[in-house]
């Protein structure tokens, strides 16, 4: 079965550093992977997304994650974080052979930006 | 495009009481998903449907809830009879079959 882990229950980042989140997955087949945000009393909206080729890919916000097989992960990036960048953070992962259109979440990241 | 519409956006309710959700996907949208999120439980997938045909609902808590796609553009996710436990805020996603598109919730409460 697919699962998604997401080590970091909470995050705390200055304004204008740099932000990692962390994303594991355990999946047979090559997954289809996604990051979400969530703001505060907000749906989820979809930051990016990897399918296939380039292991890095750009979302938006300035936001970036690369995708490494080996490690089974698809870490999210930002080089400078924003005061507006406060909220919760969900990695999922889907397959193109398996449950086609189903999504598995991680259980989330939040992340508090300090002045 | 409008995006995924959910309605209504607050429901407050008493213990006993039906309560009806709806949602209406994305245009051409293939898949549509019933989510619960709650500060316990995290986000849960309830039940998601295929060109309108329920495809897994093991996820539904029990009998109290039921969904219905009657068409490509509404569905709805029925709570009767409604408790204290299902406060919670619900959402709708639709999906083309690869990234999911979410709908702003309904934050259900029930006293």
């Amino acid at each position: 079965a697919q699962s998604v882990t997401q080590p970091d229950i909470h995050i705390t980042v200055s304004e204008g550093a740099s932000l990692e989140l962390r994303c594991n997955y355990s999946y047979g087949a090559t997954p289809y992977l996604f990051w979400y945000v969530q703001s505060p009393g907000q749906g989820l909206q979809l930051l990016l997304k990897y399918f296939s080729g380039d292991t890095l890919v750009q979302g938006i916000k300035g936001f970036e994650a690369e995708f490494k097989r080996s490690q089974s992960s698809f870490n999210l990036r930002k080089p400078s974080v924003h005061w507006s960048d406060a909220a919760e953070y969900f990695c999922a992962v889907g397959s193109a052979t398996d449950s086609w259109g189903k999504l598995q979440f991680g259980a989330g990241t939040q992340v508090v930006v300090t002045p | 495009d409008a995006g995924v519409i959910q309605s209504p956006r607050h429901e407050v309710t008493e213990m006993g009481q039906e309560v009806t959700l709806r949602c209406k996907p994305i245009s051409g949208h293939d898949y549509l998903f019933w989510y619960r999120q709650t500060m316990m439980r995290g986000l849960e997938l309830l039940i998601y449907f295929n060109n309108n045909v329920p495809i897994d609902d093991s996820g539904m808590p029990e009998d109290r809830f039921s969904a219905k796609m009657p068409n490509a553009s509404f569905s709805t996710l029925k709570i009767q009879p409604s408790e204290p436990r299902d406060s919670a805020v619900y959402f709708c996603a639709s999906s083309p079959g690869t990234e999911q598109f979410f709908g702003p919730g309904t934050r259900l409460t029930v006293l």
